[in-house]
Protein backbone atom coordinates (compact mmCIF):
# COMPACT_ATOMS: atom_id res chain seq x y z
CA UNK A 1 0.00 0.00 0.00
CA UNK A 2 0.60 3.75 0.50
CA UNK A 3 1.78 4.09 -3.27
CA UNK A 4 2.36 7.76 -4.68
CA UNK A 5 2.58 8.36 -8.53
CA UNK A 6 3.98 11.27 -10.36
CA UNK A 7 3.22 11.97 -14.19
CA UNK A 8 4.72 12.65 -16.87
CA UNK A 9 8.16 10.72 -15.47
CA UNK A 10 10.02 12.48 -18.26
CA UNK A 11 8.68 16.06 -20.26
CA UNK A 12 10.90 18.68 -22.26
CA UNK A 13 9.50 21.67 -22.84
CA UNK A 14 10.44 24.97 -24.84
CA UNK A 15 11.66 27.78 -23.02
CA UNK A 16 8.53 30.01 -21.67
CA UNK A 17 6.12 26.99 -21.87
CA UNK A 18 3.98 25.82 -19.04
CA UNK A 19 4.52 21.92 -17.48
CA UNK A 20 2.06 20.23 -15.18
CA UNK A 21 3.50 17.23 -13.18
CA UNK A 22 0.62 15.58 -11.47
CA UNK A 23 0.80 13.39 -7.65
CA UNK A 24 -1.63 11.10 -6.73
CA UNK A 25 -1.87 9.22 -4.38
CA UNK A 26 -3.07 5.42 -5.57
CA UNK A 27 -4.35 3.87 -2.65
CA UNK A 28 -4.68 6.48 0.32
CA UNK A 29 -6.25 9.90 1.17
CA UNK A 30 -3.46 12.36 1.02
CA UNK A 31 -4.50 15.06 3.34
CA UNK A 32 -1.15 17.02 2.60
CA UNK A 33 0.91 16.56 -0.48
CA UNK A 34 4.43 18.05 -0.88
CA UNK A 35 6.50 19.06 -3.55
CA UNK A 36 10.48 18.68 -3.68
CA UNK A 37 12.93 20.12 -5.91
CA UNK A 38 16.43 18.36 -6.65
CA UNK A 39 18.95 19.20 -8.54
CA UNK A 40 21.55 17.03 -9.75
CA UNK A 41 23.92 15.80 -7.28
CA UNK A 42 22.07 17.58 -4.67
CA UNK A 43 19.48 16.70 -1.86
CA UNK A 44 15.81 17.12 -2.09
CA UNK A 45 14.99 21.12 -0.84
CA UNK A 46 11.14 21.21 -0.29
CA UNK A 47 9.32 24.18 -2.35
CA UNK A 48 5.49 23.74 -0.63
CA UNK A 49 3.34 22.06 1.29
CA UNK A 50 -0.20 21.25 -0.10
CA UNK A 51 -3.34 20.86 1.63
CA UNK A 52 -6.44 19.45 0.02
CA UNK A 53 -8.83 22.47 -0.16
CA UNK A 54 -6.72 24.81 0.84
CA UNK A 55 -3.46 27.78 -0.39
CA UNK A 56 -0.46 26.01 -0.75
CA UNK A 57 2.61 26.93 1.89
CA UNK A 58 5.48 27.43 -0.19
CA UNK A 59 8.96 27.55 1.27
CA UNK A 60 11.60 30.93 1.44
CA UNK A 61 12.69 31.96 -1.79
CA UNK A 62 10.02 29.47 -3.90
CA UNK A 63 8.13 31.96 -5.81
CA UNK A 64 4.71 31.30 -5.75
CA UNK A 65 3.52 32.96 -8.69
CA UNK A 66 5.72 30.41 -10.72
CA UNK A 67 4.80 27.11 -9.18
CA UNK A 68 1.19 26.63 -9.11
CA UNK A 69 0.28 24.51 -7.01
CA UNK A 70 -3.60 23.06 -7.07
CA UNK A 71 -5.16 20.18 -4.96
CA UNK A 72 -7.75 19.90 -5.38
CA UNK A 73 -8.75 16.12 -4.38
CA UNK A 74 -7.53 13.83 -1.45
CA UNK A 75 -5.73 12.14 -4.25
CA UNK A 76 -4.48 14.59 -6.67
CA UNK A 77 -1.62 17.43 -6.54
CA UNK A 78 -0.84 19.54 -9.38
CA UNK A 79 2.55 21.66 -9.46
CA UNK A 80 2.96 23.83 -12.77
CA UNK A 81 5.40 25.06 -13.79
CA UNK A 82 4.86 28.52 -15.93
CA UNK A 83 7.12 30.30 -18.19
CA UNK A 84 9.60 27.50 -17.57
CA UNK A 85 13.18 28.60 -18.55
CA UNK A 86 16.33 26.48 -18.77
CA UNK A 87 17.19 27.03 -15.30
CA UNK A 88 13.93 25.17 -13.96
CA UNK A 89 15.36 22.18 -15.54
CA UNK A 90 15.35 19.90 -12.42
CA UNK A 91 13.73 16.47 -10.67
CA UNK A 92 10.62 17.07 -9.10
CA UNK A 93 9.22 15.03 -6.04
CA UNK A 94 6.23 14.74 -4.57
CA UNK A 95 5.07 13.62 -1.46
CA UNK A 96 1.91 12.27 0.65
CA UNK A 97 0.55 12.11 3.83
CA UNK A 98 -2.03 11.14 5.93
CA UNK A 99 -2.73 13.95 8.20
CA UNK A 100 -2.37 15.64 11.36
CA UNK A 101 -2.04 13.02 14.40
CA UNK A 102 -1.37 14.42 17.92
CA UNK A 103 1.38 16.21 16.85
CA UNK A 104 3.43 12.55 16.03
CA UNK A 105 5.48 12.41 12.25
CA UNK A 106 3.01 11.18 9.63
CA UNK A 107 5.40 9.40 7.07
CA UNK A 108 5.82 10.52 3.99
CA UNK A 109 4.99 8.41 0.70
CA UNK A 110 7.40 9.48 -2.06
CA UNK A 111 6.56 9.68 -5.83
CA UNK A 112 8.92 7.85 -8.63
CA UNK A 113 9.52 11.96 -9.90
CA UNK A 114 9.35 13.56 -12.76
CA UNK A 115 12.45 14.97 -14.76
CA UNK A 116 11.76 18.60 -16.11
CA UNK A 117 14.10 19.53 -18.83
CA UNK A 118 13.90 23.11 -20.28
CA UNK A 119 15.37 23.86 -23.55
CA UNK B 1 18.25 28.45 9.32
CA UNK B 2 19.42 24.83 10.58
CA UNK B 3 20.24 22.02 8.30
CA UNK B 4 21.36 18.84 8.30
CA UNK B 5 24.51 17.86 6.44
CA UNK B 6 26.35 14.66 6.10
CA UNK B 7 30.16 14.32 6.63
CA UNK B 8 30.91 11.83 3.85
CA UNK B 9 29.49 12.57 0.27
CA UNK B 10 30.89 9.33 -1.63
CA UNK B 11 31.48 5.94 0.28
CA UNK B 12 33.02 2.91 -1.84
CA UNK B 13 32.94 -0.52 -0.33
CA UNK B 14 33.31 -4.03 -1.43
CA UNK B 15 30.53 -6.83 -1.64
CA UNK B 16 29.87 -8.54 1.71
CA UNK B 17 31.43 -6.00 4.09
CA UNK B 18 29.48 -3.41 6.41
CA UNK B 19 29.10 0.04 5.42
CA UNK B 20 28.20 3.24 7.77
CA UNK B 21 26.87 6.51 6.70
CA UNK B 22 27.00 9.40 9.07
CA UNK B 23 24.95 12.76 9.44
CA UNK B 24 25.06 15.66 11.62
CA UNK B 25 22.47 17.66 12.59
CA UNK B 26 21.86 20.86 13.72
CA UNK B 27 18.43 21.36 14.88
CA UNK B 28 18.76 20.49 18.74
CA UNK B 29 14.78 20.53 18.64
CA UNK B 30 14.73 17.65 15.91
CA UNK B 31 12.88 14.52 17.46
CA UNK B 32 12.52 12.25 14.72
CA UNK B 33 15.17 11.30 12.09
CA UNK B 34 14.97 9.00 8.43
CA UNK B 35 17.21 7.45 6.45
CA UNK B 36 16.25 7.24 2.71
CA UNK B 37 17.63 5.38 -0.21
CA UNK B 38 17.11 6.66 -3.82
CA UNK B 39 18.51 4.94 -6.68
CA UNK B 40 19.57 7.00 -9.78
CA UNK B 41 16.05 8.85 -11.36
CA UNK B 42 14.10 7.22 -8.53
CA UNK B 43 12.04 9.24 -5.59
CA UNK B 44 14.01 8.48 -2.14
CA UNK B 45 12.39 4.88 -0.41
CA UNK B 46 12.41 4.65 3.45
CA UNK B 47 14.56 2.94 4.65
CA UNK B 48 14.65 3.12 8.47
CA UNK B 49 13.32 5.39 11.25
CA UNK B 50 14.41 6.38 14.83
CA UNK B 51 12.50 9.06 17.69
CA UNK B 52 14.64 10.78 19.94
CA UNK B 53 14.03 8.87 22.94
CA UNK B 54 16.09 6.31 21.30
CA UNK B 55 19.48 5.52 20.42
CA UNK B 56 19.41 2.67 18.15
CA UNK B 57 16.92 0.86 16.34
CA UNK B 58 17.49 -2.45 14.11
CA UNK B 59 15.87 -3.24 11.06
CA UNK B 60 17.00 -5.99 8.54
CA UNK B 61 20.39 -5.66 7.68
CA UNK B 62 20.04 -1.75 8.80
CA UNK B 63 20.63 -0.35 12.20
CA UNK B 64 20.17 3.35 12.87
CA UNK B 65 22.14 4.88 15.63
CA UNK B 66 20.98 8.40 17.07
CA UNK B 67 23.72 10.12 19.46
CA UNK B 68 21.75 13.21 20.42
CA UNK B 69 24.92 14.51 22.80
CA UNK B 70 26.63 15.48 19.61
CA UNK B 71 23.67 15.64 17.13
CA UNK B 72 24.69 12.92 15.02
CA UNK B 73 22.80 9.97 13.49
CA UNK B 74 24.43 6.87 11.87
CA UNK B 75 23.41 4.66 9.03
CA UNK B 76 25.07 0.78 9.26
CA UNK B 77 24.47 -1.88 6.73
CA UNK B 78 25.27 -5.38 7.32
CA UNK B 79 26.87 -7.68 4.78
CA UNK B 80 26.63 -4.85 1.73
CA UNK B 81 25.30 -5.80 -1.48
CA UNK B 82 25.30 -4.03 -5.19
CA UNK B 83 21.84 -3.25 -4.72
CA UNK B 84 22.80 -1.36 -1.89
CA UNK B 85 24.38 1.56 -4.52
CA UNK B 86 22.39 4.31 -4.43
CA UNK B 87 22.13 8.01 -2.51
CA UNK B 88 21.24 8.15 1.10
CA UNK B 89 19.92 10.52 2.60
CA UNK B 90 19.29 11.38 6.43
CA UNK B 91 16.06 13.25 7.01
CA UNK B 92 14.95 15.30 10.07
CA UNK B 93 11.54 16.35 11.67
CA UNK B 94 10.75 18.60 14.35
CA UNK B 95 7.45 17.70 15.70
CA UNK B 96 6.96 21.27 17.75
CA UNK B 97 6.77 22.96 14.56
CA UNK B 98 5.73 21.54 11.82
CA UNK B 99 5.02 17.69 12.49
CA UNK B 100 5.06 17.06 8.43
CA UNK B 101 8.01 19.16 7.14
CA UNK B 102 11.34 17.18 6.63
CA UNK B 103 14.57 18.29 6.40
CA UNK B 104 17.17 16.75 4.13
CA UNK B 105 20.71 16.09 4.15
CA UNK B 106 23.04 16.25 1.58
CA UNK B 107 23.40 12.69 0.75
CA UNK B 108 25.90 10.20 0.84
CA UNK B 109 27.02 8.10 -2.46
CA UNK B 110 27.23 4.73 -1.54
CA UNK B 111 29.03 2.48 -4.30
CA UNK B 112 29.61 -1.43 -3.33
CA UNK B 113 31.99 -3.24 -5.70
CA UNK B 114 31.93 -6.83 -6.51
Amino acid sequence: GAVVSQHPSRVICKSGTSVKIECRSLDFQATTMFWYRQFPKQSLMLMATSNEGSKATYEQGVEKDKFLINHASLTLSTLTVTSAHPEDSSFYICSATTGASGGLYNEQFFGPGTRLTVL
Amino acid sequence: GESVGLHLPTLSVQEGDNSIINCAYSNSASDYFIWYKQESGKGPQFIIDIRSNMDKRQGQRVTVLLNKTVKHLSLQIAATQPGDSAVYFCAENDSGGSNYKLTFGKGTLLTVNP
